[in-house]
Order: structure tokens, then sequence, then C-alpha cells
């Protein structure tokens, strides 16, 4: 059974800092590994797909890096502003499913 | 193209109430999942359906729980005698092509909170 692990659990930093967020799984026969962004009382916005051939995807400030075989994926966030606060969710889309991780929650102070 | 529809965004019910959640998909999706958030935990698969079928309920407790997704309307969630253990946020989503060892994209929610006293 897939399990998902995100580190840390949450993270508070300065404005303007680059960050990274961790993910990592246990079984590496994924399809693909995607990120999402969670605001408080919304729903899930996807942000970066990983299709399992691809080693990484960018988007804007986003870069996220996977490494299939050992079961790995960073989210990048470069030049962080406070708009960036939210949970960022890890899932893994596998044989049975989406699997996704707890979560990271970030605070980006002004 | 409006996104993927929940309502109600907050419910509040008593042990023993039943609780009914819907979602409409994004227009020209025919696949919808159904996912629990408890509190500090990940979002959970429960159902996968498809017009007037159930495909996959393995994440979906055994009883009590119940979905569809009929030919015309949106799909359902309900959650019969409902206990404080069932207080979670839950979403749908959906996809165009065929799910859950599909490639394709899903689509979330906004969400339903449900609270149970």
């Amino acid at each position: 059974k897939q399990e998902v692990t995100q580190i840390p659990a949450a993270l508070s930093v300065p404005e303007g800092e680059n960050l990274v967020l961790n993910c990592s799984f246990t079984d590496s026969a994924i399809y693909n590994l995607q990120w999402f962004r969670q605001d408080p009382g919304k729903g899930l916005t996807s942000l970066l797909l990983i299709q399992s051939s691809q080693r990484e995807q960018t988007s804007g400030r986003l870069n996220a890096s996977l490494d299939k075989s050992s079961g790995r994926s960073t989210l990048y966030i470069a030049a962080s502003q406070p708009g960036d606060s939210a949970t960022y969710l890890c899932a893994v889309r596998g044989a049975d499913g989406l699997t996704f991780g707890k979560g990271t929650h970030l605070i980006i102070q002004p | 193209n409006a996104g993927v529809m929940q309502n109600p965004r907050h419910l509040v019910r008593r042990r023993g109430q039943e609780a009914r959640l819907r979602c409409s998909p994004m227009k020209g999706h025919s696949h919808v999942y159904w996912y629990r958030q408890l509190p500090e935990e990940g979002l959970k698969f429960m159902v996968y359906l498809q017009k007037e079928n159930i495909i996959d309920e393995s994440g979906m407790p055994k009883e009590r729980f119940s979905a569809e997704f009929p030919k015309e309307g949106p799909s359902i969630l309900r959650i019969q005698q409902v206990v404080r253990g069932d207080s979670a946020a839950y979403f749908c989503a959906s996809s165009v092509q065929r799910g859950q060892r599909s490639t394709d994209t899903q689509y979330f929610g906004p969400g339903t909170r449900l609270t149970v006293l």
C-alpha cells in the first residue's frame, strides 16, 4: 500500500526566502506525482504535475523535481511571498489511485 | 466553464442524523471521486463513480456510507446515523477520462465541512 510522507509538517519563513518542501513515497510504481495548494476553507489547486518519465516541472516561481527510483519529490519555491502561505499537498497516482500526504503548512512572514 | 461545485459548504448535524453532500462535476466530466480529509490527516480516497455506476468504493466505510451519481443531477454522498468521528472535510473531484488508474487530471471542488455535534 502506497504511503506518502511530507516533511516538514509546518514551516514559517520570512518573505523573500527560497524554500524547499519534501515529499517521499514508498512505492515507486507511480504514473505521476502532483503538488497541490490548499487554502483554508477552499478546495485544492493543482500547482504542478510530473509524469513518471519526467524529472522536473516548472511554473513561475515553483519548481518540482521527481526522483522516482528513490521515491522522492521536492517543491522549490523561489522568492517567497505572503500570498504563498497555504498548505501544500503532495499526491502520487498509482495503480490504486491518488494517495495524498498530510501536507506542509507554510507561513510566509511579511 | 464553472469548476467542480459542492454544496453545502458547511453542514452541521447531530449524532444519529443523516448527512447528504452534493457534488456537481465540471461540464463535460462524467467521472466523480469523493475524498475525506480528517483533521490533521491527508485526503483519503473513498469512492469513484461514473454516471449510474460505482466503479471503486474500496475506500468507503462498509456501513452508513453510500454514494450515487445518477444519470441526471449531482453526485450524492450520503452518511446515515452520523457519529462524531464523521466530522471532516469531504472533497469531490471530477475528470474527463476514466479515473483512478488514468493519468487524467482530477479537478477538486471546495469541499463540504461536516461537523457532527
